[in-house]
């Protein structure tokens, strides 16, 4: 079992759609990585969090480090948002990511039709 | 600022070559990590570099890869020989610090036929 679990695997949605993705993990951390990754692209940071929430225009995280748990929402939803969405996080303890690394989840592909 | 830059973007190369991939991170970022994802899989942490010394290789999964950071500044990572299952996208990224954030280069996929 992978230590960071994402869900769903691919999520298909009509434009304007509010869009939740959950990423789940099983081990301590410090941070938890929200990155974006176009097509053919490479991947984009869109968030840092080890507590709380942050916004960025559309795009809302949250993360409840009691329960293990992290989501990415993107309000009023947009083709251009199609990418994957992967969840990482950088363990207190050694878990396969390096000392100081990201231990990733599978990713979650999304498109948005028009 | 510059990002990081990874070259090359692509790369096809037969069973048994050597391939060589480059890594410029963001000029004064000390930590540098190399990642990769082959096909359906979660990407992987292969390696940490702090300036130009491994501080962490134990996602390196076997000899036949060699990274080096010559000065701190650019990384290399080799492939020698190449294998069918080392096809996928390399990633580097850079950080200040472990208490910032990453930023990705755009990825360097090997495909090896």
């Amino acid at each position: 079992k992978n230590e960071v679990e994402q869900s769903p695997q691919n999520l298909t949605a009509q434009e304007g759609e509010f869009i939740t993705i959950n990423c789940s993990y099983s081990v301590g951390i410090s941070a938890l990585h929200w990155l974006q990754q176009h097509p053919g692209g490479g991947i984009v940071s869109l968030f840092m969090l080890s507590s709380g929430k942050k916004k960025h225009g559309r795009l809302i995280a949250t993360i409840n480090i009691q329960e293990k748990h992290s989501s990415l929402h993107i309000t009023a939803s947009h083709p251009r948002d199609s990418a994957v969405y992967i969840c990482a996080v950088r363990s207190t303890t050694y878990s396969g990511g390096g000392a100081d690394g990201l231990t990733f989840g599978k990713g979650t592909h999304l498109i948005i039709q028009p | 600022e510059a990002g990081v830059t990874q070259f090359p973007s692509h790369s096809v190369i037969e069973k048994g070559q050597t391939v060589t991939l480059r890594c410029d991170p963001i000029s004064g970022h000390d930590n540098l990590y190399w990642y990769r994802r082959v096909m359906g899989k979660e990407i992987k942490f292969l390696l940490h570099f702090v300036k130009e010394s491994k501080q962490d290789e134990s996602g390196m999964p076997n000899n036949r890869f060699l990274a080096e950071r010559t000065g701190g500044t650019y990384s290399t990572l080799k492939v020698q020989p190449a294998e069918l299952e080392d096809s996928g996208v390399y990633f580097c990224a850079s950080s200040p610090s472990f208490l910032w954030g990453y930023t990705f280069g755009s990825g360097t996929r090997l495909t090896v036929v």
